[in-house]
């Protein structure tokens, strides 16, 4: 079965840990998108990635840090930085060069 | 800048009846492409439609449908026949090289 999965679904963190968010492709896709959704906000792009070993930031990628090692994984680290990390975490892939995005289920992301 | 506006924060629509949610966006480009995207209660995103701006043509998909305006750069869903199962967030978004999203807007479908 293709698709994008995330774990965990709810994640809960103290604050100064850092967190590192689990986001694996199966659709051989090139890219590999991180969004971050707030209540009452559309997404905002944290973190994306065109190829392996290659990422760039988005809007709001301070406090965050990720790696591309493989062309299937795309990990998230929250670090403790992040001043307000309490979000809803989504994952997102595509074939580069094209325009339409696929997302996974989401991980929920509370600090304590 | 680049944005997109939904000014409805919230729609209902009884069962079987239909429904349409508003956006509108600003931008300068002349190529790039519009995504309607549903997020039901389970928060996972899932492409409702999509439509290119250099295609005249109003893109289609079962039930859904859109009224793409580009001069007035407006992009607005159509949802005949509404079903309990289409109660969600409705995301406009738009693309060139990155995607930008509204606001949304809250649908409750009621029986």
């Amino acid at each position: 079965d293709g698709g994008i999965t995330q774990s965990p679904k709810y994640l809960f963190r103290k604050e100064g840990q850092n967190v590192t968010l689990s986001c694996e492709q199966n659709l051989n896709h090139d890219a590999m998108y991180w969004y971050r959704q707030d209540p009452g906000q559309g997404l905002r792009l944290i973190y994306y990635s065109q190829i392996v070993n290659d990422f760039q930031k988005g809007d709001i990628a301070e406090g965050y840090s990720v790696s591309r090692e493989k062309k299937e994984s795309f990990p998230l680290t929250v670090t403790s930085a992040q001043k307000n990390p309490t979000a809803f975490y989504l994952c997102a892939s595509s074939i580069w060069g094209t325009d339409t995005q696929y997302f996974g289920p989401g991980t929920r992301l509370t600090v304590l | 800048a680049q944005t997109v506006t939904q000014s409805q924060p919230e729609m209902s629509v009884q069962e079987a009846e239909t429904v349409t949610l508003s956006c509108t966006y600003d931008t300068s480009e002349n190529n790039y492409y519009l995504f309607w995207y549903k997020q039901p209660p389970s928060r996972q995103m899932i492409l409702v439609i999509r439509q290119e701006a250099y295609k005249q043509q109003n893109a289609t998909e079962n039930r859904f449908s859109v009224n793409f305006q580009k001069a007035a750069k407006s992009f607005s869903l159509k949802i005949s026949d509404s079903q309990l199962g289409d109660t969600a967030m409705y995301f406009c978004a738009y693309n060139t090289d990155k995607l930008i999203f509204g606001t949304g807007t809250r649908l409750q479908v009621f029986p």
